[in-house]
């Protein structure tokens, strides 16, 4: 059974480019969640994903943007890059979005802005 | 809003001593708590997680925590470190009736093993 994977592991861009990482959630998962993690600091989250719509958004603007498709599966878009987008992005799946649902994540993929 | 706070950014402990990793979060309505696991260049793996059952939690690689919400706490022990619990720790929250499972992640506590 695979687990959350991720695309690409590793990512260079420059400032003002345009980037989108790509998820593959656990198998039989339906919600999918986008994490940044800062070089030593914790994940924040993004946004949450299920049935095709945004359904949770943390503190980001607008240049962040995502999609689910009718898999499941996910993408996350960032617009305008700038420096302090370098981070870890991580992907999170679980079934449901109660509270309690444990929240499967994935490899990360590792942005980094120059 | 909920928020959580860990205590230590960085602890070190000897191979056979205990571990404990503080965290205590706020929360205006009751929470789930988690402990999570991240070893480097990996994602976060979950080790234990606290959703209004018993207070004292058992996970994996004998970690257990315990939830005491007189002192909004959920600090994580393990009797005794082996080198392969070096890593950082993330303790979370989400909230027990919001809907969506949005996890609030402390700052981490990175732990050293020493021979």
């Amino acid at each position: 059974d695979a687990g959350v994977t991720q695309s690409p592991t590793h990512l260079i861009k420059t400032r003002g480019q345009q980037v989108t990482l790509r998820c593959s959630p656990k198998s039989g998962h339906d919600t999918v969640s986008w994490y940044q993690q800062a070089l030593g600091q914790g994940p924040q989250f993004i946004f949450q994903y299920y049935e095709e719509e945004e359904r949770q958004r943390g503190n980001f603007p607008d240049r962040f943007s995502g999609h689910q498709f009718p898999n499941y599966s996910s993408e996350l878009n960032v617009n305008a890059l700038w420096l302090g987008d370098s981070a870890l992005y991580l992907c999170a799946s679980s079934l449901g979005r109660g509270g309690y649902n444990e929240q499967f994540f994935g490899p990360g993929t590792r942005l980094t802005v120059l | 809003a909920q928020s959580v706070t860990q205590l230590g950014s960085h602890v070190s402990v000897s191979e056979g001593a205990l571990v404990l990793l503080r965290c205590n979060y706020s929360s205006s309505v009751p929470p789930y708590l988690f402990w999570y696991v991240q070893y480097p260049n990996q994602g976060l793996q979950l080790l234990l997680k606290y959703t209004s059952a018993a207070t004292l939690v058992k996970g994996i690689n004998d970690f257990e925590a315990e939830f005491k919400k007189s002192e909004t706490s959920f600090h994580l022990t393990k009797p005794s470190a082996h080198m392969s619990d070096a890593a950082e720790y993330f303790c979370a929250v989400t909230l027990h009736k919001a809907a969506g499972n949005k996890l609030t992640f402390g700052g981490g506590t990175r732990v050293l093993v020493k021979p």
